[in-house]
């Protein structure tokens, strides 16, 4: 079965604290993606990685960084959280070729940043 | 740049008859996919059906099934025979054809509440 975790459920974060966030995926898929999402917004998308090591921004990238040091691993960190970045945090991934398209999603990781 | 729209923030139906949700969108590409997802409360995102742009065929997965206009760039999702596990939010989505990676594009969701 088609797996993506992610590590935190819920999250509580203080003003100006360091955060991370972790995804894994067990189905060996070169693409990962971070979405955001918000209520009367749906999805947008931070960033995405198409490789180890290799990253590019999405529609909402700032004040967001990414991290992929292993093929099955992709991290969200925010440098600094801030309270307009209290929401819904959803991982995804899938295979890379010219007609892969069908992305699975973790669960997600709801973050409150006081 | 790509455009999603879900014209309905929330939609209702009586368990066991049709609703049909709404999806129009806007993009310059001859190919690409659409999709519909359903977010369940407090649940997984999952993937309900595909479309490619290039099949003419509207898709189908049970009582699920589309009517894609291309040149409208309309999408609509019908759900036949609705079941109250069908209640979610359901959200439009765009992604065009190619090798590379590229992030889906959604609409802001449709809220379908199930009536018994």
């Amino acid at each position: 079965d088609v797996k993506v975790t992610q590590s935190s459920r819920y999250l509580v974060k203080r003003t100006g604290e360091k955060v991370f966030l972790e995804c894994v995926q067990d189905m060996d898929h070169e693409n990962m993606f971070w979405y955001r999402q918000d209520p009367g917004l749906g999805l947008r998308l931070i960033y995405f990685s198409y490789d180890v090591k290799m990253k590019e921004k999405g529609d909402i990238p700032e004040g967001y960084s990414v991290s992929r040091e292993k093929k099955e691993r992709f991290s969200l960190i925010l440098e600094s959280a801030s309270t307009n970045q209290t929401s819904m945090y959803l991982c995804a991934s899938n295979l890379a070729g010219p007609r892969t398209d069908t992305q699975y999603f973790g669960p997600g990781t709801r973050l409150t940043v006081l | 740049a790509q455009t999603v729209t879900q014209s309905q923030p929330e939609m209702s139906v009586q368990e066991a008859e049709t609703v049909t949700l709404s999806c129009t969108y806007d993009t310059s590409e001859s190919d690409y996919y659409l999709f519909w997802y359903k977010q369940p409360p407090s649940r997984q995102m999952i993937l309900v059906i595909r479309q490619e742009a290039y099949k003419q065929q509207n898709a189908t997965e049970n009582r699920f099934s589309v009517n894609f206009q291309k040149a409208a760039k309309s999408f609509s999702l019908k759900i036949s025979d609705s079941q109250l596990g069908d209640a979610a939010m359901y959200f439009c989505a765009y992604r065009r054809t190619g090798g590379g990676a590229d992030g889906l594009t959604f609409g802001k969701g449709t809220h379908l509440i199930i009536q018994p």
